[in-house]
């Protein structure tokens, strides 16, 4: 069954360390998308993808990036761990796929702790 | 003050209790409105899809929305055990991810007690 899928699930790091979390779909959906999940605040966007070579900002996008090569991955990196970025990050993916709307489907999340 | 306002909640009722999850929102030009579902330690998953006004059933659930008064519903009823998540309220401009952001409320935590 087609799937997307989150590593590590759970990492913890130290401040001002590089961090790469990695989000891998086998959908062949050309949206993907990096949210962050916080009390209070729900889910919000960091960066998302519409296609291999397409990357632009979310709500939340400083101090993280992301590139996309192929289809399948979108890995979102934090160039400097700060504290403030401890937080539950989910992956996303959707496509129209002949519907009248785009669901988008959700990985597992990764628990990420800097320290 | 955030687009899309929800009450976190928690909120405890017991098991065959009818539920009632609400938000409301400040942007008008929302069109789509969604709900999803989302089990501790789990990702999100999508629950309910609306589109303007009015209601939409599918089994125990019902989503309700009123534009007029910028305000959203889900209604479960015949509540179970299983329905235990936390419920995160959703709305867009448009129906396509390409075109318009999806906004998501805090989302409220629900528990139904046997």
């Amino acid at each position: 069954d087609a799937e997307i899928t989150q590593s590590p699930r759970h990492k913890i790091t130290e401040t001002g360390r590089q961090v790469t979390l990695a989000c891998h779909q086998t959908w062949n959906h050309n949206n993907m998308f990096w949210y962050r999940q916080d009390l209070g605040h729900g889910l919000r966007l960091i960066h998302y993808s519409y296609g291999v070579q397409d990357t632009n900002k979310g709500e939340v996008s400083d101090g993280y990036s992301v590139s996309r090569s192929n289809t399948e991955d979108l890995p979102l990196t934090l160039e400097s761990a700060a504290s403030s970025q401890t937080s539950v990050y989910f992956c996303a993916s959707s496509d129209l796929a002949g519907g009248t709307t785009d669901t988008q489907y959700f990985g597992p999340g990764t628990r990420l702790t800097v320290l | 003050q955030k687009e899309v306002e929800q009450d976190p909640g928690p909120l405890s009722v017991p098991e065959g209790a009818i539920v009632s999850l609400n938000c409301t929102y400040s942007n008008s030009a929302f069109q789509y409105f969604m709900w999803y579902r989302q089990y501790s330690r789990k990702g999100p998953e999508l629950l309910m899809y609306t589109y303007s006004s009015g209601n939409k059933e599918d089994g125990r659930f019902t989503a309700q929305v009123d534009k007029s008064s910028k305000y959203i519903s889900l209604f479960i009823r015949d509540s179970q055990p299983s329905d235990s998540a936390t419920y995160l309220c959703a709305m867009s401009r448009a129906a396509y991810s390409s075109a318009s952001k999806i906004i998501f409320g805090s989302g409220t935590r629900l528990s139904i007690r046997p």
